[in-house]
């Protein structure tokens, strides 16, 4: 079964342009996170999506956003990219029923490079 | 606000012998779960060990094992017979119970295995 799959793998953008990063869950999974994790830390919890309603969102500016479609899948979008937007974004995703167990299961990311 | 503390920014081990990573958090919350995720330079995140606050046995997968120290607010992870596959970065996570899914990860612990 596959896993968790996002693209790109890498991505570079300059300054002030847009980006927009995908996610594709596991089969069955309904719910996706989304995670920044700049060098050297831990990651950072951005969004999360469930049914394809927005059920959590982190400390992070409106130049961030995102939305899932109706086949669980997510994109996320950065506007207006700075230089601190350099960053590791995984997505996450997970069962959300009894057996969940509370597991989140990540992608390998998208490397975003800012110049 | 919910904090997670890794105060081990590196640490090494002999392989086949054992270590412990520290991680300490703060919450208010009674239900919560804990997670020791495992990221190796591959990138992907994956789940080594999963504890539920409300139960006092630790957890155990296998070589890996937890010291659950509630009152504390501990979370340590044991690696016995550790092998050269278990070099990566360790982070210790939260996520309050009710559904949330806002997983708060510590800064990470660098784990080198030495043949």
């Amino acid at each position: 079964d596959a896993g968790v799959t996002q693209s790109p793998t890498h991505l570079i953008k300059t300054r002030g342009q847009h980006v927009t990063l995908r996610c594709s869950p596991i089969s069955g999974h309904k719910s996706v996170s989304w995670y920044q994790q700049v060098l050297g830390q831990g990651p950072q919890f951005i969004f999360q999506y469930y049914e394809k309603e927005e059920r959590g969102r982190g400390n992070f500016p409106d130049r961030f956003s995102a939305r899932q479609f109706p086949n669980y899948s997510s994109e996320l979008n950065v506007n207006a990219l700075l230089l601190g937007d350099s960053a590791l974004y995984l997505c996450a995703s997970s069962f959300r029923g009894l057996l969940a167990k509370n597991i989140q299961y990540f992608g390998a990311g998208t490397r975003l490079s800012v110049l | 606000a919910q904090t997670v503390t890794q105060s081990q920014p590196e640490m090494s081990v002999q392989e086949a012998e054992t270590v412990t990573l520290s991680c300490t958090y703060d919450t208010s919350e009674s239900d919560y779960y804990l997670f020791w995720y495992k990221q190796p330079p591959s990138r992907q995140m994956i789940l080594v060990i999963r504890q539920e606050a409300y139960k006092q046995q630790n957890a155990t997968e296998n070589r890996f094992s937890v010291n659950f120290q509630k009152a504390a607010k501990s979370f340590s992870l044991k690696i016995s017979d550790s092998q050269l596959g278990d070099a990566a970065m360790y982070f210790c996570a939260y996520v309050p119970g009710g559904g949330s899914e806002k997983l708060v990860f510590g800064k990470g612990t660098k784990l080198t295995v030495n043949p």
